[in-house]
Order: structure tokens, then C-alpha cells, then sequence
């Protein structure tokens, strides 16, 4: 499976907007990007996720480099809420394999 | 919305008990997915299953066993249970993928799992 560098651990304000980064440069034509998060004491939960195109929902944004070899999660105005451990994914949209194979994620921490 | 429901929140078992967690979806998912996730190491994938008496090893199948003997149910068995198996475990399931990308995992609450 292909492999996804985040950063460990990021910090912002609430209210402001936040850009979670994530490398993946031996991604293949076939990967998609996905992004989960998980709340503290709680399961992961699905976020969004892209092949090619920028993609909105009601959560988050997804901002996919034009090479693909990396992709932005850009939460627009965070809240308290938004403290979590987000996962970074690549899964093959090709094979038959079904699997996400999660990394150590990104600790966001909220401070009011 | 999709649910996913593990039976048991926390759990607390002596070593060499044998120890079944149970994880029910009512989306009609056919693939179902067994994880443990312990600090500084993350989820790791211990079973999936994409249909009904199917199974297939993830990552750190040795210990563990599973049961599909309906599509939405899968369980997890611990044949006998030890120490280091003691962490947080969360089911979940998806339909499948394919080459719409939209293979999305809805997971449970997760089930907290002591040895003693």
C-alpha cells in the first residue's frame, strides 16, 4: 500500500481556518485520497475524500495537488469540536482489496 | 445514518479466557473489518471480511479469529486471551469500493479490552 507523511501534532484558534497537510508521493493512478477523523474516545469517522478534483463538503474541504503527490484538509472555520486525530488514507480504487490501512494521523489541538 | 454497534463497551478478562467481541451493522455492508488500535502504534487491521463466511488476514492476524456466518455480523475471537492483547478494538464495515473511491468505513465506539 502506498504511504502517507502527516505531521504529528498541529495547533490553531478557534474560529480560524485550518490546513492539515499530507504527503503521499508514490501514490498511484488508481488511489484515492481519504481523510478520517476520531474524537477523542470515540471511532474513527469518515471526513472526505477525492481522486483528482478538489472536493467540499458540509465538513471540510479537500485540496488535491495537481501532481497529486500530496493533499490538503482545510477546515474552514474550526471549532472546539474539531480537536481530533485526523488519518490521512490511500486506498486503491483498482483491486479488489478492500482494506484502509491507517497511519499515526495528526493530533489538532483547538485552543479557545 | 449507518450504524455500527459493538456489544461491548469495556471488558474485562483473565489470561486464557476465551473472549468474543461482537460487531453488528444495519447498512447492508458487505465488507466488515476488524481493527485494534494502541497508543503510539494507531489502528492496526486485525480481520476483514467482504461477504458472508469470507475472511481474509490483515496485519496482525496471530492470535485473533473471526466469524461471518451472517452479513451483519462479524465477530472477533480470542481464542485465548493474553495480556498483550490488551487494547482498544473497533469494528467496522463499508460496501464495496470498486473504482468509485467511495469505499467509506463507518466504525463502531469501539470495545476496550483489559487482560489481567
Amino acid at each position: 500500500d502506498a504511504k502517507t507523511t502527516q505531521p504529528n501534532s498541529m495547533e490553531s484558534n478557534e474560529e480560524e481556518p485550518v490546513h492539515l497537510p499530507c504527503n503521499h508521493s508514490t501514490i498511484s493512478g488508481t488511489d484515492y485520497i481519504h481523510w478520517y477523523r476520531q474524537l477523542p474516545s470515540q471511532g474513527p469517522e469518515y471526513v472526505i475524500h477525492g481522486l483528482t478534483s478538489n472536493v467540499n463538503n458540509r465538513m471540510a474541504s479537500l485540496a488535491i495537488a495537481e501532481d497529486r503527490k500530496s493533499s490538503t484538509l482545510i477546515l474552514h472555520r474550526a471549532t472546539l469540536r474539531d480537536a481530533a486525530v485526523y488519518y490521512c488514507i490511500l486506498r486503491d480504487g483498482g483491486k479488489g482489496a478492500q482494506k484502509l490501512v491507517f497511519g499515526q494521523g495528526t493530533r489538532l489541538t483547538i485552543n479557545p | 445514518d449507518v450504524k455500527v454497534t459493538q456489544s461491548s463497551r469495556y471488558l474485562v478478562k483473565r489470561t486464557g479466557e476465551k473472549v468474543f467481541l461482537e460487531c453488528v451493522q444495519d447498512m447492508d455492508h458487505e465488507n466488515m473489518f476488524w481493527y485494534r488500535q494502541d497508543p503510539g502504534l494507531g489502528l492496526r487491521l486485525i480481520y476483514f471480511s467482504y461477504d458472508v463466511k469470507m475472511k481474509e488476514k490483515g496485519d496482525i492476524p496471530e492470535g485473533y479469529s473471526v466469524s461471518r456466518e451472517k452479513k451483519e455480523r462479524f465477530s472477533l475471537i480470542l481464542e485465548s486471551a493474553s495480556t498483550n492483547q490488551t487494547s482498544m478494538y473497533l469494528c467496522a464495515s463499508s460496501f464495496p469500493g470498486g473504482t468509485s473511491g467511495a469505499n467509506v468505513l463507518t466504525f463502531g465506539a469501539g470495545s476496550r479490552l483489559t487482560v489481567l
